[in-house]
Order: structure tokens, then C-alpha cells, then sequence
């Protein structure tokens, strides 16, 4: 167990829809990451927030975006979704934001778009 | 363009044997790389990291090599166990990132006793 819960576990919806994936970091971790991997493709980094903040962007399309709370749990919004979002997203915490052997990652949400 | 690259997608080997995992790179800014392994149902776990200034890091049971003027590193398993059997990933970090990683998209390792 890594400390890094992610909710849902299984998220199933229709295209068009728009849902929320939600990230709880480790104790005392400032950083979070998410990354999305699509079937057969390795994880793809999204977008990454540091304390509240936005600090660095990935392949993180314009209908998506995320923010970081003050209890520092994040969230990810997917809007008008589409076949092709279908995929396993997750979020990793570290302590601060530039080493990367401490990002712990979450055990993942599936999300399936029918 | 894929800037990670693992070229095997599996890889079987007998308990006991040693396990070679490769990984490739194309940019030559990456200054950290990372190995993860990862089990179904679950996120994907640090096992060895290796800065570029370094050809070899060692922990255990896992060493990982990088070659630089090759742009190639290798994750070294000895002796592979079967609880060893999970995907693993080779991650990069960019000079200057904020810290995220570049993944490949993973080699299936089968440990079979």
C-alpha cells in the first residue's frame, strides 16, 4: 500500500459525459502527478500540481483539467468524453516536486466511455 | 514520437536464472532514469534509479546499467524469483522538469519456477 488512494475504482459512462476522478496523496506530500495510460501505451504524464498550484503540463488534452485543494487532495475532470479516453488514470504524490524516486503512485482509476 | 522506448513487450524466464530487462532513449536531456514495477490492480511501484552521471546502480537482487553514448539502460534481475513475474516500466526524467516522467510502454516479465 503506497498511502496514495484514488476514487473511483471502476468508473463506467457514455460519451459526452463528464466525471470526476479524485486523488488523496500520502501524508504530508505537497506534490501530485497524474498520468494516463491507454491500452498498450505506457503511463502519459497529464499534469502535475505542487502545494495548490499548477507546475508542469503534459499531454493533458483541453478538455481535461485538474486543480489541487487546500487539504492538498486533487481532482481530475474529464468533460465531453470520448471513446478514446478510455483508460486507467493515475495519480502519484512525492514530498517535493523535482525527485522523481519518490513519486508514489495510486493503485489507479479504470475509466470505461461506451 | 516515443522518447522511451522498451522493445520486448514479454519476456520469460526460469526462477532462478537472471532476468535482462532493456530500455532505449532518444533525448539526450533526460538526467534521471527510473525502473517500476508493476502488478495487476495496482499502481505501479520505484524499484532502482540511476542518475546520468552514473553508468551503474546497485540494490539487492536489482542492478540497472546505462549506457550514454548508446542511449540504453538495462535492468539487470539476479536471481529472478517468481514474485519477480509483473510488468515492468523505464522511466526518464528531463533536465529542468518539474519531476514527471517519461514512461516506455513496459516489458510482461514471467518468472517461471
Amino acid at each position: 500500500d503506497s498511502g496514495v488512494t484514488q476514487t473511483p475504482k471502476h468508473l463506467i459512462t457514455a460519451t459526452g459525459q463528464r466525471v470526476t476522478l479524485r486523488c488523496s496523496p500520502r501524508s504530508g506530500d505537497l506534490s501530485v502527478y497524474w498520468y494516463q495510460q491507454s491500452l498498450d501505451q505506457g503511463l502519459q504524464f497529464l499534469i502535475q500540481y505542487y502545494n495548490g498550484e499548477e507546475r508542469a503540463k503534459g499531454n493533458i488534452l483541453e478538455r481535461f483539467s485538474a486543480q489541487q485543494f487546500p487539504d492538498l487532495h486533487s481532482e481530475l475532470n474529464l468533460s465531453s468524453l470520448e471513446l478514446g479516453d478510455s483508460a486507467l488514470y493515475f495519480c502519484a504524490s512525492a514530498p517535493v516536486q523535482d525527485f522523481p524516486d519518490t513519486q508514489y503512485f495510486g493503485p489507479g482509476t479504470r475509466l470505461t466511455v461506451l | 514520437d516515443q522518447q522511451v522506448k522498451q522493445n520486448s513487450p514479454s519476456l520469460s524466464v526460469q526462477e532462478g536464472r537472471i532476468s535482462i530487462l532493456n530500455c532505449d532513449y532518444t533525448n539526450s536531456m533526460f538526467d534521471y532514469f527510473l525502473w517500476y514495477k508493476k502488478y495487476p490492480a495496482e499502481g505501479p511501484t520505484f524499484l532502482i534509479s540511476i542518475s546520468s552521471i552514473k553508468d551503474k546502480n546497485e540494490d539487492g537482487r536489482f542492478t540497472v546499467f546505462l549506457n550514454k553514448s548508446a542511449k540504453h539502460l538495462s535492468l539487470h534481475i539476479v536471481p529472478s524469483q517468481p514474485g519477480d513475474s509483473a510488468v515492468y516500466f523505464c522511466a526518464a526524467k528531463q533536465r529542468g522538469s518539474q519531476g514527471n516522467l517519461i514512461f516506455g510502454k513496459g516489458t510482461k516479465l514471467s518468472v517461471k519456477p
